[in-house]
């Protein structure tokens, strides 16, 4: 079965500090990979995406996300942290058993950044 | 980016009526289009696929006579949740297809609040 697995709850980080924020994954065959953030009371916002190509993908707001293969991982990160970056972030694979384009999301991590 | 519109953002209703949320692609057109459920401080739970002039496709474990979806345009799905309950109180929140090559993004709108007295 695919899943996905963000194993923290919440990361915390001073604000200027670098953040990773973790996500490892199961699927077969190459993953088509997400990452969305989500603010109180408010749909999600389109991070990143990994389908191929160079391991590191840059996408919005200053966010990267380095796809690791052999670890099945797929790692959220900013070089510096703002306190604006405060908010709840979700890692999603497409799940490809089910021939639709659904995703399967994890948990997950709630992000604080402290000023 | 794509941007998908909710309406309404916050309803609150009585127990035993029913409640339209509507889900608009607004700049471009969505052949399919998602239905999520949030719990408090959970993660998203996928109810429905919807699909554009066809009947939508339900999760294991949800009512479909309780959620109803219907796509009846490239812009436009709607979820009625009928003869609502307290149970029902939720955060529900739609996305849309972006169909380009290998991307297939999914956009999501903003997320509709239901409390049911």
């Amino acid at each position: 079965a695919q899943s996905v697995a963000q194993p923290e709850d919440q990361v915390n980080v001073a604000e200027g500090n670098p953040l990773t924020v973790k996500c490892t994954y199961s699927v077969s065959g190459n993953p088509y990979l997400f990452w969305y953030v989500q603010y109180p009371n408010r749909g999600l916002q389109f991070l990143l995406k990994y389908i191929t190509g160079d391991n590191l993908v840059k996408g919005s707001y200053g966010f990267e996300a380095e796809f690791n293969k052999s670890q099945t991982s797929f790692h959220l990160k900013k070089p510096s942290a703002l306190v604006s970056d405060s908010a709840l972030y979700f890692c999603a694979v497409r799940d490809m058993d089910s021939g639709t384009y659904k995703y399967i999301f994890g948990t997950g991590t709630r992000l604080k950044v402290l000023a | 980016g794509a941007v998908v519109s909710q309406h309404p953002s916050w309803v609150i209703c009585k127990s035993g009526t029913s409640v339209k949320i509507e889900c608009r692609s607004l700049d471009f057109q969505a052949t399919t289009m998602f239905w999520y459920r949030q719990f408090p401080k959970q993660s998203l739970m996928l109810m429905a696929t919807s699909n554009e002039g066809s009947k939508a496709t339900y999760e294991q474990g949800v009512e479909k006579d309780k959620f109803l979806i219907n796509h009846a345009s490239l812009t436009l799905s709607t979820l009625t949740v009928t003869s609502a309950h307290p149970e029902d109180s939720s955060f529900y929140i739609c996305s849309a297809i972006v169909y380009g090559g290998a991307l297939n993004i999914q956009y999501f709108g903003a997320g509709t609040r239901l409390s049911v007295l």
